[in-house]
């Protein structure tokens, strides 16, 4: 079964410094995806990143980008000067492929990202 | 575009009524649904896949006949909490996914459920 870990319950980073949040997954699937979710208090989830499996390069969008270490099994995300609004519930997930092609998502215990200012 | 919006935004009910979330695609036509559901400092546990026009695929331990689920149109799916009791409180979240894509799932903003 996959499965997602995340294993830093809380982080603090100081405003406009770079944070690692860590991810690792377990599956015996070739072919499968990553991603990352931003959960303000608000409650909506909000893409943030996506890596595929064959991908050869790390995914970036903006001030985020994944180190992704497929030996390792780790996605971890990296947020580059960050900034207040970075503070939320922060969740890896994977691309589970159902028995009905449904391509669900199973998601990490999440962090939670406090930035100081 | 890929909006998702989910109604109510919050509902408060009586133990043992039913209440009924939408979840409704706005600007794309969605095969697949999914709920979830969160409780407080607590990640997403999926409860059910919705494919249009045929019957919820329900995750292990998430009883049927108390969540029901109908995904009667491309872009709605809804779920019913019958007999609500308090322990049903929580934040229920859908996600669709478009057609056209293999992968991309586009969450609705949620809905928060208190049951006294």
């Amino acid at each position: 079964a996959q499965k997602i870990t995340q294993t830093q319950p809380g982080m603090f980073v100081q405003e406009k410094e770079a944070v690692t949040l860590d991810c690792t997954y377990d599956t015996s699937d070739q072919s499968y995806g990553l991603f990352w979710y931003k959960q303000p208090s608000s409650g909506e989830m909000i893409f943030l990143i996506y890596q595929g499996s064959y991908d050869e390069q790390n995914a970036t969008e903006g001030r985020y980008s994944l180190n992704f270490q497929k030996a390792r099994k780790s996605a971890n995300l990296v947020i580059s000067a960050s900034q207040l609004g970075d503070s939320a519930m922060y969740f890896c997930a994977m691309r589970d492929l159902g028995g009905d092609s449904s391509y669900k998502l199973i998601f990490g215990s999440g962090t939670r990202l406090l930035v100081r200012p | 575009g890929a909006v998702v919006s989910q109604h109510p935004s919050w509902v408060i009910c009586k133990s043992g009524t039913s209440v009924k979330i939408e979840c409704r695609s706005l600007d794309f036509q969605a095969t697949t649904m999914f709920w979830y559901r969160q409780f407080p400092k607590q990640s997403l546990m999926l409860m059910a896949t919705s494919n249009e026009g045929s019957k919820a695929t329900y995750e292990q331990g998430v009883e049927k006949d108390k969540f029901l689920i109908n995904h009667a149109s491309l872009t709605l799916s809804t779920l019913t909490v019958t007999s609500a009791h308090p322990e049903d409180s929580s934040f229920y979240i859908c996600s669709a996914r478009i057609i056209v894509t293999s992968y991309e799932q586009y969450f609705g903003p949620g809905t928060r459920l208190t049951v006294t």
